[in-house]
């Protein structure tokens, strides 16, 4: 079975604090993606990587794929409380599967004011 | 605006009582499938299609139906709802991008099955 992990699992953070969150496999992925998902709504897709070692950069967060595509972080300079919601990663392509989305069970982010 | 609408956002219901929840996208997309989201075990696919008149079977798929006569449309069945049915549930729809399906996630249906 192909798993995500993804770490830590909560964090509670105070605003401006820098943070970092985790997603690591032992299967190699052709891409991986991550999701936002606020308290009732659906998860947001925030950016997909394709390529090992890739970096992205959307406003705060950084997003980097690990070399070997096994692995992945996000890292948010400077959290606001607007970034509060469940970080959720995603990976394709595990055993030639290009369609099939395999889901970690996220890091519940808390940014106090 | 581009979106992906579910409908009911609530739905409370007796064991064994028939019900609907409708899902539909204005993206044009082709691929589109339907998840339950449960504490401890995260997003866990029910069913998919890839076109009109073409599903699949996901991960967990014994005591739901779909169908999608329409590119638009994807509704998801519970033909006699039980218990263990009670969860979040996600349809979404999927753009393909370079070889990676991006998905477009409507905003959910709680269901509690009594």
């Amino acid at each position: 079975t192909q798993l995500l992990e993804q770490s830590p699992q909560f964090l509670s953070i105070q605003e401006g604090e820098n943070l970092t969150v985790y997603c690591n496999s032992s299967s190699v992925f052709s891409s991986l993606q991550w999701y936002r998902q606020e308290p009732g709504e659906g998860p947001v897709l925030l950016v997909t990587v394709v390529t090992g070692g890739e970096v992205k950069k959307l406003k705060r967060l950084t997003f980097q794929f690990g070399d070997a595509r096994k692995d992945s972080s996000l890292h948010i300079t400077a959290a606001q409380p607007g970034d509060t919601g469940l970080y959720l990663c995603a990976a394709t392509g595990g055993a030639g599967n290009n369609r099939k989305l395999i889901w970690g069970l996220g890091t519940s982010l808390a940014v106090n004011p | 605006e581009a979106q992906v609408t579910q409908n009911p956002r609530y739905l409370i219901t007796v064991t064994g009582k028939k019900l609907t929840v409708t899902c539909s996208q204005n993206m044009n997309h082709e691929y589109m499938s339907w998840y339950r989201q449960d504490p401890g075990l995260g997003l866990r696919q029910i069913y998919y299609s890839m076109n009109v008149e073409v599903t699949d079977k996901g991960d967990v798929p014994e005591g739901y139906k779909v169908s999608r006569k329409e590119k638009r449309n994807f509704p998801l069945i519970l033909e006699s709802p039980s218990p263990n049915q009670t969860s979040l549930y996600f349809c979404a729809s999927s753009l393909k991008i370079a070889g990676v399906y991006e998905q477009y996630f409507g905003p959910g249906t709680r269901l509690t099955v009594t």
